[in-house]
């Protein structure tokens, strides 16, 4: 079962506007990381950031957390249509002594040129 | 530094057949997860290892099966494949301690026919 919902399920953008991207969850978490998809292949790891945090930033990202609300939000900068991908984000709901991944349904990003 | 290698990239089988995919986890990391992220969804957790044991199951049943070796690199093996088996598979390898991030394969697109 997937942990949370993203919003939006698609986003089109002009190169070099903003992109931001929504995440909520359900559950107490130990972190959130965001992850970009390329054409159905691997995943790239793009920032991580711990329950105790509120914002963080990474080059063009800065992603937000807000453990009340439950949800998180990852801000794209200035993109380019190399940012053209999924989004997942991904809880860390550390249980016992496993620690696992639960992945949103993704937002797909077009940058258009 | 190497990253995590998956194989083999692409792979056809026949209902009923098995299937055995491989993984070589990141330099360094000694737990390794699987995930099945089926066309258009998020990644699943099928299962992670940690010291050659199986350290964590999501909602996948017996017939999908792992192994960790020593050099930590890992298995995947599903049995009596079904039609809905046919998605793309992902290795992703971290450190014990999972607020550092996980470090994923390019995925082993699986096709069951």
């Amino acid at each position: 079962s997937q942990q949370g919902e993203e919003d939006p399920q698609a986003l089109s953008i002009q190169e070099g506007e903003n992109a931001t991207m929504n995440c909520s969850y359900k559950t107490s978490i130990n972190n959130l990381q965001w992850y970009r998809q390329n054409s159905g292949r691997g995943l790239v790891h793009l920032i991580l950031i711990r329950s105790n945090e509120r914002e963080k930033h990474s080059g063009r990202l800065r992603v937000t957390l807000d453990t009340s609300k439950k949800s998180s939000s990852l801000l794209i900068t200035a993109s380019r249509a190399a940012d053209t991908a999924s989004y997942f984000c991904a809880t860390d709901s550390y249980s016992g002594n496993t620690g696992k991944l639960i992945f949103g349904q993704g937002t797909t990003l077009q940058v258009k040129p | 530094e190497t990253g995590v290698t998956q194989s083999p990239t692409h792979l056809i089988k026949t209902r009923g057949q098995q299937v055995t995919l491989r993984c070589s986890s990141q330099s360094g990391h000694n737990t390794v997860s699987w995930y099945q992220q089926a066309l258009g969804q998020g990644p699943q957790f099928i299962f992670q290892y940690y010291r050659e044991e199986e350290n964590g199951r999501g909602n996948f049943p017996p017939r999908f099966s792992g192994l960790q070796f020593p050099n930590y690199s890992s298995e995947l093996n599903v049995n009596a494949l079904e039609l809905d088996d046919s998605a793309l598979y992902l290795c992703a390898s971290s450190w014990y301690d999972s607020n550092y991030g996980y470090t994923f394969g390019s995925g082993t697109r699986l096709t069951v026919v």
